[in-house]
């Protein structure tokens, strides 16, 4: 089954809007969650990632929210630009698991000039 | 900087062939993975590695086969290549709060 669920599959938002990709995962044993932005043509890059002792995380205009009650975390994108246009993966890692990350299916994101 | 590098960009192989997708990462990582990315499904781990002759079954194991003589290398392998074996391959190394990826191989089996 999928450890980590991921929604939208697919986002249009217009420039300047604030784009939300949302992930659910299962496993209380995860404590790490990074978020990975891939372009077409290029592998995933590790984008911003939260551990479960914080509620949020912000790195310039991305911002990740964390609920650890409701095992839930989102990827705010603030004024988003048509240059954040790109694939977005949420994942989760538990420790003493060879490093093993659980990826979400992705978030196609488009953002309109 | 730190690097993962797939050896091809694209390839076309003919159903029935065997196929080498080969993958080196400079940074020294103990841990090396498959994954394959079709659309709608995200990245599945095929299989991965955590030390050098060392493999373990990812989710996706089915067809495939892995090779890790050196710890810097690590290949995928496909046995009998078939066209549900079309996809984009890619290979990771792994520290502890993260992966880095390389830029992904497309194969075409046709």
């Amino acid at each position: 089954q999928q450890q980590v669920k991921q929604s939208p599959q697919s986002l249009i938002v217009q420039k300047g809007g604030i784009s939300i990709i949302n992930c659910a995962y299962e496993n209380t044993a995860f404590d790490y969650f990074p978020w990975y932005q891939q372009f077409p043509g290029k592998g995933p890059a590790l984008l911003i990632a939260i551990r479960p002792d914080v509620s949020e995380k912000k790195e310039g205009r991305f911002t990740i929210s964390f609920n650890k009650s409701a095992k839930q975390f989102s990827l705010h994108i603030m004024d988003s630009q048509p240059g954040d246009s790109a694939t977005y993966f949420c994942a989760a890692s538990g420790s003493g698991n060879f490093n093993k990350f659980y990826f979400g299916s992705g978030t196609k994101l488009n953002v309109k000039p | 900087d730190v690097k993962v590098t797939q050896s091809s960009r694209y390839l076309v192989k003919r159903t029935g062939e065997k196929v080498f997708l080969e993958c080196v990462q400079d940074m020294d990582h103990e841990n090396m993975f498959w994954y394959r990315q079709d659309p709608g499904l995200g990245l599945r781990l095929i299989y991965f590695s955590y030390d050098v002759k060392m493999k373990e079954k990812g989710d996706i194991p089915e067809g495939y086969s892995v090779s890790r003589e050196k710890k810097e290398r690590f290949s995928l392998i496909l046995e009998s290549a078939s066209t549900n074996q079309t996809s984009m391959y890619l290979c990771a190394s792994s520290f502890r709060w993260g992966y880095t990826f390389g830029s992904g191989t497309r194969l075409t089996v046709v």
